[in-house]
């Protein structure tokens, strides 16, 4: 079976700060990985995923992250941040070959002016 | 591409009655629909995953008498909440899985907001 645990459930930050948001999993086999953003009300986007292939991986609206095989983390990144960045973001993992997603707690995102 | 859509987005009912919730793919054929339930400010919980023309499978402690779920195209599948009950309230999302070329992904439904009096 997959876990995940996202290390931090609020990150508060300043608008163009860098940001990284935490996530590490568990799995004794290989696995997909997925970063989702969830907007108050909404359901979930997908920001990006790793599948194969090059460990950093670029996403939509400027994020991207590092699948790190040694560590089982997979860290979601910007370098600069903006307040409509401000959303609830979940990591997910599955199975290579299996259909269930397995989501870490969430963090939330907070952007100050 | 890789749309899915919910409707209704948000339903108020009185306790007793069922609802239906519908999640359709818009512009890919779903092999496999997941539907979540999201209680506020907690993660999504996995409530059941259905294949087009097949049962579903439910998770461990969810009633399957109650929650009946439908997947009769590779387009549409359907939640019912059969005799809702306030505790029933909570967001309900669903996902779709697409053939080949989309890759192992989920793709979320906007999610609908069911309300129990």
């Amino acid at each position: 079976a997959q876990s995940v645990t996202q290390l931090d459930s609020q990150v508060p930050v300043f608008e163009e700060a860098p940001v990284e948001l935490r996530c590490n999993y568990s799995s004794s086999v290989s696995v997909y990985l997925f970063w989702y953003v969830q907007y108050p009300n909404q359901g979930l986007q997908l920001l990006l995923k790793y599948l194969s292939g090059s460990t950093l991986v670029k996403g939509i609206n400027g994020f991207e992250a590092e699948f790190n095989k040694s560590q089982t983390s997979f860290h979601l990144r910007k370098p600069s941040v903006h307040i409509s960045d401000t959303a609830e973001y979940f990591c997910a993992v599955s199975a290579q070959g299996a259909q269930k997603l397995v989501f870490g707690q969430g963090t939330r995102l907070t952007i100050n002016p | 591409g890789a749309v899915v859509s919910q409707h209704p987005s948000w339903v108020i009912c009185k306790s007793g009655t069922s609802v239906k919730i519908e999640c359709r793919s818009l512009d890919f054929q779903a092999t496999t629909m997941f539907w979540y339930r999201q209680f506020p400010k907690q993660s999504l919980m996995l409530m059941a995953t259905s294949n087009e023309g097949s049962k579903a499978t439910y998770e461990q402690g969810v009633e399957k008498d109650k929650f009946l779920i439908n997947h009769a195209s590779l387009t549409l599948s359907t939640l019912t909440v059969t005799s809702a009950h306030p505790e029933d309230s909570s967001f309900y999302i669903c996902s779709a899985r697409g053939q080949r070329g989309l890759g192992d992904t989920q793709y979320f439904g906007p999610g609908t907001r069911l309300t129990v009096l």
